[in-house]
């Protein structure tokens, strides 16, 4: 079955250095999406990438969609503490579009002040 | 509120009880989905329904979990004959239909599960 792959599990950084955590699918996916988890509260989406090659930016957050459509990225630039917490990448598979979403394992960013 | 809500929060039972979770979903969402999730991994995918109707059930749940969504509206999550392996969060969250056939996930607080 459809299988998402997250690197890596755990980041520590410090304060104001930038954080990177790459996302793989087994399969084709008509669209990625990223969620942040705060420690003790619940996945929040953050952005959706439906285009190959797709590239889109929110404030110091920069999201990748592959050519192929089967990995993303996640580049934060000069983290902050409020970037604490963990990070999904999730994906619908292309022949399951309109479907479920399934979820990479996370990657957990925490940031030294 | 109008966000998704989920009851109980916390749930303590013994070994070989049932339980059950509700899930209202944000009102014109007409999609609803269960996920589970443990500590340090990401949500697993359980179940979803469009409307009332259940369309994919994952094959790693077991006969003990049934969920259900009888007027396309809240949604309940039932366990029965807990073990202590079902110790878990139990995540809802709800999605629209959309023109691109794209599910954007809003999650309930969830409900945390510990089997004695």
């Amino acid at each position: 079955g459809q299988q998402v792959m997250q690197i890596p599990q755990y980041q520590h950084v410090q304060e104001g250095e930038d954080f990177t955590t790459y996302c793989n699918s087994s399969t084709t996916l008509s669209n990625i999406q990223w969620y942040k988890q705060r420690p003790g509260g619940h996945p929040v989406f953050l952005i959706q990438l439906v285009k190959s090659g797709e590239v889109k930016k929110q404030k110091r957050l920069t999201f990748q969609f592959g050519e192929a459509k089967k990995n993303s990225s996640l580049h934060i630039t000069a983290t902050q503490t409020t970037d604490v917490g963990t990070y999904f990448c999730a994906g619908e598979a292309i022949y399951n579009q309109g479907g479920k979403l399934i979820f990479g394992q996370g990657t957990e960013l925490s940031v030294k002040p | 509120d109008t966000g998704v809500s989920q009851d109980p929060r916390h749930k303590i039972t013994k070994r070989g009880q049932n339980v059950t979770f509700r899930c209202d979903p944000i009102s014109e969402h007409n999609r609803l989905y269960w996920y589970r999730q443990t500590l340090g991994q990401g949500p697993e995918f359980l179940t979803y329904f469009q409307n009332e109707a259940q369309l994919e059930k994952s094959r790693l749940l077991s006969d003990r979990f049934s969920a259900e969504r009888p007027k396309g509206s809240f949604s309940t999550l039932e366990i029965q004959r807990t073990e202590q392996g079902d110790s878990a969060m139990y995540l809802c969250a709800s999605s629209s239909d959309s023109y691109s056939g794209a599910n954007v996930l809003t999650f309930g607080a969830g409900s945390r599960l510990t089997v004695l």
